[in-house]
């Protein structure tokens, strides 16, 4: 199937390092994405990594992918209130790589 | 201009009427996208538009009609919706299959 897994739900105090999992579905995807959303508004670009990579850093961000067991991370170093949102990542599938196919979300819940 | 621009932002529509959803990219991104997404729930494909040729219908019901008038502009016309369509309908675009996808902040559609 196309299912791309997530946890649910994490919470974390501010300050602290947050690490969102994800086990998606297809070793040929060429690009992976992490989104964030916030209540009520689109889709936010965060970072993406190519499947021939390991590890890419982007400020706070750290994304690690692991393409035998098909799972990827993002890390958000000294996680912000203002980071508090759903988290999805997404797998490239399909004929051309058209489909774009979304993680079931992770929610991040950073207190003070 | 980097963005994908969504109208309208809020739509409440009867069962009988018809409506229309617009998207715009000026980024000269040559697929685009129409996505469903339902509280709580990732985003879910709906139809892929290449080159101005619909190139994925993901068993989309018929009510929902999508148009490509050109490289800049894809429409979702709607007609006959049932109240469980309502949701956060929205567009991408990306420079090529698979690679660079940027989304609208979305139409939030209520059917009554």
């Amino acid at each position: 199937g196309e299912d791309v897994e997530q946890s649910l739900f994490l919470s974390v105090r501010e300050g602290d390092s947050s690490v969102i999992n994800c086990t998606y579905t297809d070793s040929s995807s060429t690009y992976l994405y992490w989104y964030k959303q916030e209540p009520g508004a689109g889709l936010q670009l965060l970072t993406y990594i190519f499947s021939n990579m390991d590890m890419k850093q982007d400020q706070r961000l750290t994304v690690l992918l692991n393409k035998k067991d098909k799972h990827l991370s993002l890390r958000i170093a000294d996680t912000q209130t203002g980071d508090s949102a759903i988290y999805f990542c997404a797998e490239t599938l399909g004929t051309g790589f058209q489909k774009l196919v979304f993680g079931t979300g992770t929610r991040l819940l950073v207190s003070p | 201009d980097t963005e994908v621009t969504q109208t309208p932002k809020h739509l409440v529509m009867g069962m009988t009427n018809k409506k229309s959803l617009k998207c715009e990219q000026h980024m000269g991104h040559r697929a685009m996208y129409w996505y469903k997404q339902k509280a709580k729930k990732p985003p879910e494909l709906m139809f892929v538009y290449s080159y101005e040729k619909l190139s994925i219908n993901e068993s989309v019901p018929s009510r929902f009609s999508p148009e490509c008038p050109n490289s800049s502009l894809l429409n979702l016309h709607l007609h006959a919706l049932q109240p469980e369509d309502s949701a956060l309908y929205l567009c991408a675009s990306s420079q090529e299959a698979g690679y660079g996808y940027t989304f609208g902040s979305g139409t939030r559609l209520t059917v009554v």
